[in-house]
């Protein structure tokens, strides 16, 4: 079965530092990865997608991902994090090439940004 | 702002009750998801539709079942309710049964006393 492992439960970052989230993934067939965020009270929200062709995708509000497919990983990047950033980010799979599959989402990391 | 609506937004009941969950997809989308968030199982697929027919189960308990109308909103219901079912259920919806991205509904926050 596919499973998502995120390996930093919560990170915690003074503005203007990097962030770099770590994901990685167990299936071995195509996958379609995403990183979703979750700011306190509200709904999941897309923060980037990979389907295929460039490895390094950038997504909304200055994040940015690379997809490693001999490390089955999907890593979350940002040069320099907001306090804005805090919240909850999970990142996801689901099987490529098969129609609207469901999501498999990782435990999730809780950033802190302090001001 | 998704598209994605969810009624209620908070449910408060007693053990042992039966509660309904409401989802309307975002304006032409197919396919609707129901996810599951709780602390401890983090975010969990329940069960998919696609079109008013079931697609796929997830870890969908058996006390558990949803439906879709063929206005294409979706109802999760919950039965025999029990203290581990409190948790934050979300909908999403995809366009095109081929189309990878889900969008999420607000959640009803469900909460067994």
């Amino acid at each position: 079965a596919q499973s998502v492992s995120q390996h930093n439960h919560h990170v915690i970052l003074s503005e203007a530092a990097s962030l770099e989230l770590g994901c990685n993934y167990s299936y071995g067939g195509t996958v379609n990865l995403f990183w979703y965020v979750q700011y306190p009270g509200q709904h999941l929200q897309l923060l980037l997608k990979y389907f295929s062709g460039d490895p390094l995708v950038k997504g909304i509000k200055g994040f940015e991902a690379e997809f490693i497919k001999s490390k089955f990983s999907f890593n979350l990047r940002k040069p320099s994090v907001q306090w804005s950033d805090t919240a909850e980010y999970f990142c996801a799979v689901n099987q490529g090439n098969q129609a609207g599959t469901a999501l498999i989402f990782g435990k999730g990391t809780t950033l802190s940004v302090s001001s | 702002d998704s598209g994605v609506t969810q009624t209620p937004k908070h449910l408060i009941t007693a053990t042992g009750q039966r509660v309904t969950l409401r989802c309307s997809p975002r304006s032409g989308d197919l396919s609707v998801y129901w996810y599951q968030q709780s602390l401890d199982q983090g975010l969990q697929f329940l069960i998919q539709y696609y079109n008013g027919e079931e697609r796929a189960k997830g870890n969908i308990l058996e006390r558990f079942s949803a439906q879709q109308f063929p206005d294409l909103h979706s109802e999760l219901n919950l039965s025999s309710l029990e203290l581990g079912d409190s948790a934050l259920y979300f909908c999403a919806s995809s366009t095109r049964d081929r189309s990878y991205e889900q969008y999420f509904g607000p959640g009803t926050r469900l909460t067994v006393t």
